[in-house]
């Protein structure tokens, strides 16, 4: 049983689409987050939501919009991709309030072309 | 914004133990220190956590200065599965993890 499950694993797009990443997590866990790992493999937060609430939004261009349907995913909306969206974003949970540690997803290797 | 410092890369002969050191020197009284490993592209794997005791799991050893200004994290008998990026992170409960640019660990056969 995957905890943190996100779909799909690749993603080759052209520049202009609209595409979707979702997420999933069976942990119980109340907060979900993005992570945007970039060619230069640096992990950046991109965002935060808790119990369906946005709680951190980092400074991401608006092109990017989380939708949290339920606590138990977030998936991540991009308009208008851009040849810098390639990255690898990984979506992770956790228990916010607790010294428990993040379970990460797979990750999604996104290409702009 | 990351508040620790580690290495870029280490070495280490496959059986011997692995130390990986990070420095928080800037560290508060409430936060904790994490470690992550990422193996390749997959999602980073949480290892161990602490606060002030050292701490031992399946995994690792986590050694925390009394100071608690750096730590030290231990692979007992690395193997050649543990070639990883290793992320220390120091992190108050509740809040959001960021990350730095960690240790690139080779096990050498």
């Amino acid at each position: 049983d995957t905890a943190v499950s996100q779909t799909p694993k690749y993603l080759v797009t052209q520049m202009g689409n609209d595409k979707s990443i979702k997420c999933e997590q069976n942990l119980g866990h109340d907060t979900m987050y993005w992570y945007k790992q970039d060619s230069k493999k640096f992990l950046k937060i991109m965002f935060s939501y808790n119990n369906k609430e946005l709680i951190i939004n980092e400074t991401v261009p608006n092109r990017f919009s989380p939708k949290s349907p339920d606590k138990a995913h977030l998936n991540l909306h991009i308009n208008s991709l851009e040849l810098g969206d390639s990255a690898v974003y990984f979506c992770a949970s956790a228990d916010r309030g607790s010294e428990s540690g993040y379970t990460f997803g797979s990750g999604t290797r996104l290409t702009v072309v | 914004d990351a508040k620790t410092t580690q290495p870029p890369s280490m070495d280490c002969a496959e059986g011997r133990a692995a130390n990986l050191p990070c420095n928080h020197s800037t560290i508060s009284g409430n936060e904790y220190v994490y470690w992550y490993r990422q193996i390749h592209s997959q999602g980073p794997q949480y290892i161990i956590h602490g606060l002030k005791n050292n701490e031992t799991n399946e995994m690792a050893s986590l050694i925390i200065t009394e100071d608690r200004k750096s730590s030290t994290l231990i692979l007992p008998h690395a193997t050649l599965r543990d070639t990883a990026v290793y992320y220390c992170i120091v992190r108050v409960g509740g809040n959001q993890f960021y990350f730095g640019t960690g240790t690139s660990l080779t096990v050498i056969p």
